[in-house]
């Protein structure tokens, strides 16, 4: 596509549960960002990828929180045992290898219930 | 640790009129890059300004433009004749330029309503 993909747009699940957040991007770009957003507050960074491999997750809060990108291309977030806390809009972001511009896409809005 | 500061939640202005919207950041980094990002209620980041902190110059793009203050550690979007589609959260970004890691650090941001 044209664009960075992210599906769902909204997920509601119940706190406990396990949770999948998938990001398409732009056919090409090498690198690859998730974000989130808490109501009323900037993006927070989580994890950056460049092709396959993780390298940056120092953004991610805790164990319960993991990502994958096993072909360089889609990613997928997983969030396990959800809590109320993890809400939020969660923004994924891709860019070519130079990095010098990030394109998002309209993100996830997960809310635990 | 690297931190952007927009102090002003939320402005108004008056269609067609100039309005500016500040950021300040901390870093001890000499090689880095300083973005201007628009997030209208579609949730979706927009790239609107990008500034490569070696340049003294500051970047344009047509009604937006920047007052790039390296020492000072300022960087703050000027916008010209305010147009109803500005309206939106705008955030201020920094990444640092070295190897292994290129992430984002935003600002709060700033809720920007055009006034008709």
């Amino acid at each position: 596509g044209a664009g960075v993909s992210q599906t769902p747009s909204n997920k509601v699940t119940e706190k406990g549960k396990y949770v999948e957040l998938r990001c398409d991007p732009i056919s090409g770009h090498t690198a690859l960002y998730w974000y989130r957003q808490s109501l009323g507050q900037g993006p927070e960074f989580l994890i950056y990828f460049q092709g396959t491999g993780a390298a940056d997750d120092s953004g991610l809060p805790n164990d319960r929180f993991f990502a994958v990108r096993p072909e360089g291309s889609v990613s997928t977030l997983k969030i396990q045992r959800t809590e109320r806390g993890d809400s939020a809009v969660y923004l994924c972001a891709s860019s070519l290898p130079d990095n010098t511009e990030a394109f998002f896409g309209q993100g996830t809005r997960l809310t635990v219930v | 640790a690297q931190t952007v500061t927009q102090s002003q939640p939320e402005m108004s202005v008056q269609e067609a009129e100039t309005v500016t919207l500040s950021c300040t950041y901390d870093t001890s980094e000499s090689n880095y890059y300083l973005f201007w990002y628009k997030q209208p209620p579609s949730r979706q980041m927009i790239l609107v300004i990008r500034q490569e902190a070696y340049k003294q110059q500051n970047a344009t793009e047509n009604r937006f433009s920047v007052n790039f203050q390296k020492a000072a550690k300022s960087f703050s979007l000027k916008i010209s004749d305010s147009q109803l589609g500005d309206t939106a959260m705008y955030f201020c970004a920094f990444m640092k330029r070295s190897s292994g890691t290129y992430k984002y650090i935003f600002g709060t941001g700033t809720r920007l309503k055009v006034l008709a």
